[in-house]
């Protein structure tokens, strides 16, 4: 099956800094997603990015899909944005969705 | 605006016995999932079913079973429960390949 690496694995920021989380897949995909996990483990749903960048206020995406990878950004980032990103992707050839591992986002105020 | 619904929310079983977690979707989706996450770590498939009728093997399916009852409902049984299987719960359903995934809120299981 499909492999997807997400990096880093932790990460530690001061409120108002800006960060970039990656997201690498052994594949072609036709489903990718970005999800943000809150402490009390609610995953919401950030991005669908198969391809192409989108933006929604302080977060950005860019997937790269003939590179195989993703990248999602955050802006001025804020204790809310605390939690576990996680990226998923579905491969072309059938209906699995697969998880990396996460990335542990913390910001200290 | 329900979206994906589990139940329950909170269970506690002994080592040997049976449960069956629910999960419905009212979306019309095509697609559903049952995904385990472990303390510290990302969200394993379980099993899925790509459309009514239909169910297939994901990454850890040892020590379950699922029925795709109807199109909206998809349950997963443990059917004798073991410590391992502590974990949290996901359900998710999609409309079709290349569509947005929507998950439930989880259900916590604890085997003692």
């Amino acid at each position: 099956g499909i492999q997807v690496e997400q990096s880093p694995p932790d990460l530690i920021l001061q409120e108002g800094a800006n960060s970039t989380l990656r997201c690498n897949f052994s594949d072609s995909v036709n489903n990718l997603q970005w999800f943000h996990q809150n402490p009390w483990g609610q995953l919401i749903n950030l991005f669908y990015i198969p391809s192409g960048t989108k933006q929604n206020g302080r977060l950005s995406a860019t997937t790269v899909a003939t590179e195989r990878y993703s990248l999602l950004y955050i802006s001025s980032s804020q204790t809310t944005d605390s939690g576990v990103y996680f990226c998923a992707v579905g491969e072309t050839s059938g209906s699995r969705l697969t998880f990396g591992e996460g990335t542990q986002l913390t910001v200290n105020p | 605006n329900a979206g994906v619904t589990q139940t329950p929310k909170f269970q506690v079983l002994k080592t040997g016995q049976s449960m069956t977690l629910q999960c419905a979707q009212d979306m019309n989706h095509n697609s559903m999932y049952w995904y385990r996450q472990d303390p510290g770590m990302g969200l394993r498939l379980i099993y899925y079913s790509a459309s009514e009728g239909t169910t297939d093997k994901g990454e850890v399916p040892n020590g379950y079973n699922v029925s795709r009852l109807n199109k909206r409902e998809f349950s997963l049984r443990l059917e004798s429960a073991a410590p391992s299987q502590t974990s949290v719960y996901f359900c998710a359903s999609v409309r079709g390949p290349g569509n947005t995934i929507y998950f439930g809120e989880g259900s916590w299981l604890t085997v003692v």
